[in-house]
């Protein structure tokens, strides 16, 4: 079945720890997005690529990394510098740039 | 001013009823437009989207885009319980890497039995 697959679906982390997110699409999409959501609020974009090797810095990229080494494939990391890094996160692709976005099961992170 | 703004709600209508959900954007290169729903800790789903002005249906659903008055609609007819979830508006904007899709804080709907 094609789809978004984020893993895992629950994350603990320590303060102070890297933390890597996993987002692989086999829906052959170019784009590839990464948003954050808080409890009862709207999703911020973190990063987004429209290529491989490239990607742009969205709203809220400070604290987090990305790699597109591979157009499946959109790993996200939350440094140690994320001040508050707890949150869902969801990981989307679309065909092109300027069509809908499918969305991925989403990671809920908690720093403990 | 954020780029795409909704109101959060609660919207609360009755079984049956029409909701009507309301959404602007500050970009008018803004150029397609969607409604997404997304229930309690879930991943959003795409319920429509709308790139030319006027109604586009889809069952119970209607959206209204008007690019003058930088305003996209949702309406839902014969509104169900199982309709109560967040709404989120979003628009895809154009940037330096691309275009980007931006996402409004979402309306919380209540559909009462």
């Amino acid at each position: 079945d094609g789809g978004i697959t984020q893993s895992p679906k629950y994350l603990f982390r320590k303060e102070g720890q890297n933390v890597t997110l996993s987002c692989e699409q086999n829906l052959n999409h170019d784009a590839m997005y990464w948003y954050r959501q808080d409890p009862g609020q709207g999703l911020r974009l973190i990063y987004y690529s429209q290529i491989v090797n490239d990607f742009q810095k969205g709203d809220i990229a400070e604290g987090y990394s990305v790699s597109r080494e591979k157009k499946e494939s959109f790993p996200l990391t939350v440094t140690s510098a994320q001040k508050n890094p707890t949150a869902f996160y969801l990981c989307a692709s679309s065909t092109s740039e300027n069509t809908e976005a499918f969305f991925g099961q989403g990671t809920r992170l908690t720093v403990v | 001013q954020k780029e795409v703004e909704q109101n959060s709600g609660p919207l609360s209508v009755p079984e049956g009823a029409i909701a009507s959900l309301n959404c602007t954007y500050s970009d008018r290169g803004s150029q397609s437009f969607f409604w997404y729903r997304q229930y309690s800790g879930k991943s959003p789903e795409l319920i429509m989207f709308i790139y030319s002005n006027g109604d586009k249906e889809d069952g119970r659903f209607t959206a209204q885009l008007n690019k003058a008055s930088q305003y996209v609609s949702l309406l839902i007819r014969d509104s169900q319980p199982s309709d109560s979830a967040t709404y989120l508006c979003a628009v895809n904007l154009q940037d330096t890497g691309g275009f980007k899709t931006i996402f409004g804080a979402g309306t919380r709907l209540f559909v009462k039995a």
